[in-house]
């Protein structure tokens, strides 16, 4: 049973147009929220992490929104670039986990010229 | 930059093989992790290990087993491989700060095809 729910699953969005991709946990003991980005024939990579004393983290174009009250984090993508074309992963951890993440299903983002 | 490297991009093995899949790191990480990517279910924890010669089951340990001898090498090995074992292995590594956020570095993948 996974900890952490992703959606959706796949994602087309027009060049210049916003992704968003939504995440939901249950323990709320998780104290560290990351997002990783995978390409094809790549493993994934660490994009953007938000810990829950901050509701929303920006780097570039991605965003973290974070709602602790409703156990809830999102990425936003503004302006999406066909380059930004990848699978998704959002995950949580609890610091006293060794590191061991919980990733969520993956959402496939296909950005369109 | 943190490389994480897995021996093998590709394999193919029979039923009831014993396969062997190799991860190395070169930064000196203490945590490293092997996990399962099957489309629809992200990936799952199959083993972690903290340090040389320490290993905890992560989700899904069934069928599997693990080896670290050296700090830069972790080893997966399935006993007698089956075709629910067919997927894509994933290795990363961490810092190995105990109770920090740390950063995973991911390896290539191996996918594996067991018929």
């Amino acid at each position: 049973q996974q900890q952490v729910k992703q959606s959706p699953q796949s994602l087309i969005v027009q060049k210049g147009g916003i992704s968003i991709i939504n995440c939901a946990y249950e323990n709320t003991a998780f104290d560290y929220f990351p997002w990783y980005q995978q390409f094809p024939g790549k493993g994934p990579a660490l994009l953007i992490a938000i810990r829950p004393d901050v509701s929303e983290k920006k780097e570039g174009r991605f965003t973290i929104s974070f709602n602790k009250s409703a156990k809830q984090f999102s990425l936003h993508i503004m302006d999406s670039q066909p380059g930004d074309s990848a699978t998704y992963f959002c995950a949580s951890l609890t610091t006293d986990s060794w590191g061991k993440l919980q990733f969520g299903a993956g959402t496939q983002v296909v950005v369109t010229p | 930059d943190v490389k994480v490297t897995q021996s093998s991009r590709y394999l193919v093995k029979r039923t009831g093989e014993k396969v062997f899949l190799e991860c190395v790191q070169d930064m000196d990480h203490e945590n490293m992790f092997w996990y399962r990517q099957d489309p629809g279910l992200g990936l799952r924890l199959i083993y972690f290990s903290y340090d040389v010669k320490m290993k905890e089951k992560g989700d899904i340990p069934e069928g599997y087993s693990v080896s670290r001898e050296k700090k830069e090498r972790f080893s997966l090995i399935l006993e007698s491989a089956s075709t629910n074992q067919t997927s894509m292995y994933l290795c990363a590594s961490s810092r190995g700060t105990s109770g920090q956020q740390e950063t995973q570095y991911f390896g290539p993948g191996t996918r594996l095809l067991v018929l």
